[in-house]
């Protein structure tokens, strides 16, 4: 079966570093999106990874390792509002989305 | 604001009841989803609708419908419910279906009483 793990909860100081982490097995790969979700608002786009590496985009940045199943979003320079959850999700070959639980990240002062 | 637009953002009905939610982007996209979400689940894709013609029907139950006139409307029809079907049900479009990035709704809260 198709599988996306990423932990349920995570806690993290303001001005910190946090690491969300997002393992995979799924039937082929075609790309890995990370989505922030606001309690009660709509999960919106932050990153797209196909090649291995790590992308930049501000305090956020994304990593991929293919070899590995493994992905991880970094935050920087924690804010009160990067209080969300965070969902990973992978395109396998046929193109299907397979939507991780998410990651509820609490930023305390 | 993302763009997509959803009404109502809440609603309670009756296992006997029929309700429509409605779904709205004004980002010219071809491609049109809705799924459902429950607390700590995965999103569940319900139905891909792309240029209007319905792609994939994720075994979803007969007692949800969609109907999608356009490629800049999409809803989705609910007859007799049952509370298990409680959930957010997000809509979301795209460039192109699936490898593009989704723009999401709102949501309307859905609880089936």
């Amino acid at each position: 079966g198709q599988n996306i793990d990423q932990p349920t909860e995570m806690t993290a100081t303001e001005g910190a570093i946090v690491q969300i982490n997002c393992t995979y097995q799924t039937s082929g790969f075609n790309g890995l999106f990370w989505y922030q979700q606001h309690a009660g608002e709509a999960p919106t786009f932050l990153s797209y990874n196909v090649l291995d590496g790590l992308e930049e985009k501000g305090r956020f940045s994304s990593f991929l390792s293919r070899s590995k199943g493994y992905s991880y979003l970094l935050l920087k320079e924690l804010q009160m509002k990067d209080s969300a959850s965070y969902l990973c999700a992978v395109l396998d070959s046929n193109y299907q989305l397979i939507w991780g639980a998410g990651t509820k990240l609490i930023i305390k002062p | 604001e993302t763009g997509v637009t959803q009404t109502p953002r809440h609603l309670v009905m009756g296992m006997t009841n029929k309700k429509s939610l409605k779904c709205e982007q004004h980002l010219g996209h071809n491609a049109m989803y809705w799924y459902k979400q429950s607390a700590k689940k995965p999103l569940e894709l319900m139905f891909v609708y792309n240029f209007k013609e319905q792609t994939e029907n994720n075994s979803v139950p007969s007692r949800f419908s969609p109907e999608c006139p356009n490629s800049s409307h999409l809803f989705l029809h609910l007859h007799t419910l049952q509370p298990e079907d409680s959930a957010l049900y997000l809509c979301a479009s795209s460039q192109g279906e699936r490898r593009d990035e989704q723009y999401f709704g709102p949501g309307t809260r859905l609880t089936v009483t």
